[in-house]
């Protein structure tokens, strides 16, 4: 069976710092995988999706950027936070039609 | 352009009472529609999907939806309200384009009252 894992869990960084996100897909190959955001409150935002090794679309301008230097493996980046990038993180694969999430990271910026 | 609207931010009912979160979409072609659940600090679950087959669709733990074209609506029921139904639930489309992208509803939180 499929599963994605996400981490860390949770992260508090200061402002300015750069931030890492991980997340990893086992069970499957060439996955679409996904990047959204959610802030406190509100619905999910898609940052960026992937449909193969290397090929990268973003949604929304922001600081933020991906990565995908294996199949199964898509990072999540940033060179200097900013408060408004708090929130919580969730990666997403999808086989056809539906995604399936991962458990989400919350980071907190300072 | 797809777009998702869930009508109610929050709905409260009693434990043992219907549950009935509305949803409505805009979808310039036959969308796929699915339901979320996301108890605090977890990630999401798929509850049930619509893909243009049966349009009355059963889901995991008692949910149903119904597809309704002609009021463009997928609204989430369930009969019976347990404790454990409480959570954040969002309503989602997907344009079937292949890159499966998802448009998500702004959620609906669900309080159960005992």
């Amino acid at each position: 069976s499929q599963t994605i894992h996400q981490w860390p869990a949770t992260l508090v960084q200061p402002v300015g710092s750069p931030l890492s996100l991980e997340c990893t897909v086992e069970g499957t190959s060439n996955p679409n995988l996904y990047w959204y955001r959610q802030a406190a409150g509100r619905g999910l935002q898609l940052l960026f999706y992937s449909v193969g090794i290397g090929q990268i679309s973003s949604e929304v301008p922001q600081n933020l950027s991906a990565s995908r230097p294996q199949d199964r493996q898509f990072i999540l980046s940033s060179k200097k936070l900013l408060l408004s990038d708090s929130g919580f993180y969730l990666c997403a694969w999808s086989p056809i039609r539906e995604q399936f999430f991962g458990p989400g990271t919350r980071l907190t910026v300072l | 352009a797809q777009s998702v609207t869930q009508l109610d931010s929050h709905v409260s009912v009693s434990e043992g009472t219907p549950v009935l979160l509305r949803c409505n979409y805009s979808s310039s072609y036959s969308p796929s529609l699915f339901w979320y659940v996301q108890h605090p600090n977890k990630g999401l679950q798929l509850l049930l999907k619509y893909t243009s087959a049966a349009t009355l669709v059963k889901g995991i733990n008692g949910f149903e939806a119904e597809f309704k074209k002609s009021e463009t609506s997928f609204h989430l029921t369930k009969p019976s309200a347990h404790m454990s139904d409480a959570a954040e639930y969002f309503c989602v489309v997907s344009d079937n384009f292949g890159n499966e992208k998802l448009t998500f509803g702004t959620g609906t939180r669900l309080t159960i009252i005992p």
